[in-house]
């Protein structure tokens, strides 16, 4: 079945720097992916919508200039947490759907660790 | 927001049945159910989703009303495997649409 992949799973960074995470679609070609955070012990939140060949669409209190998302095939997107702070260190997943398919589940990453130390 | 309430957490004997319920009373009527679980530090798992009638596949069944209120998740012989957290979500199914997670219900299976 359809898969989305996510690299690196988990990744340990110093204050300062920046982290590039990628989302693959395996199996489709995905006009719009999605990114979520997640904090320990809570849910998942949107973040962004990433979409092929334009701006991404930021949710409220996400800042655009420290969160870069890339969409630059239909295949992949990534997701840039620039100058990173501690308070940036969480759970970092993307989802997609299949265009081709309606009605169809979601598929998700893996899930990114980020460590910021 | 998220449009389900689901109670936080439940607990199961091993090979009974799990049956966890949901509440999306402000469903609209092109809004599918979808179920997914999320074991600790994975990414979310798709379990199964339906629009009115009641679905069935190799992992649960999906219970919706009559009025599509609320539904219920069952897990027929809850493993070890099954503990995660499980979230109840109302989507339109497009591919464009996201996924809005609730706090979803922590289902723990005991031996």
């Amino acid at each position: 079945g359809a898969v989305v992949s996510q690299h690196p799973s988990r990744v340990i960074c110093k204050s300062g720097t920046s982290v590039k995470i990628e989302c693959r679609s395996l199996d489709f070609q995905a006009t719009t992916m999605f990114w979520y955070r997640q904090f320990p012990k809570q849910s998942l939140m949107l973040m962004a919508t990433s979409n092929e060949g334009s701006k991404a669409t930021y949710e409220q209190g996400v800042e655009k200039d420290k969160f870069l998302i890339n969409h630059a095939s239909l295949t992949l997107s990534t997701l840039t947490v620039t100058s990173a702070h501690p308070e940036d260190s969480s759970f970092y997943i993307c989802s997609a759907r299949d265009p081709s398919r309606k009605n169809t589940e979601a598929f998700f990453g893996q899930g990114t660790r980020l460590t910021v130390v | 927001d998220a449009k389900t309430t689901q109670p936080p957490s439940m607990d199961c004997a091993e090979g009974r049945a799990a049956n966890l319920p949901c509440n999306h009373s402000t469903i609209s009527g092109n809004e599918y159910v979808y179920w997914y679980r999320q074991i600790h530090s994975q990414g979310p798992q798709y379990i199964i989703h339906g629009l009115k009638n009641n679905e069935t596949n190799e992992m649960a069944s999906l219970i919706i009303t009559e009025d599509r209120k609320s539904s219920t998740l069952i897990l027929p012989h809850a493993t070890l495997r099954d503990t995660a957290v499980y979230y109840c979500i109302v989507n339109y199914g497009g591919s464009q649409g996201n996924l809005i997670f609730g706090k979803g219900t922590k289902l723990s299976v005991k031996p």
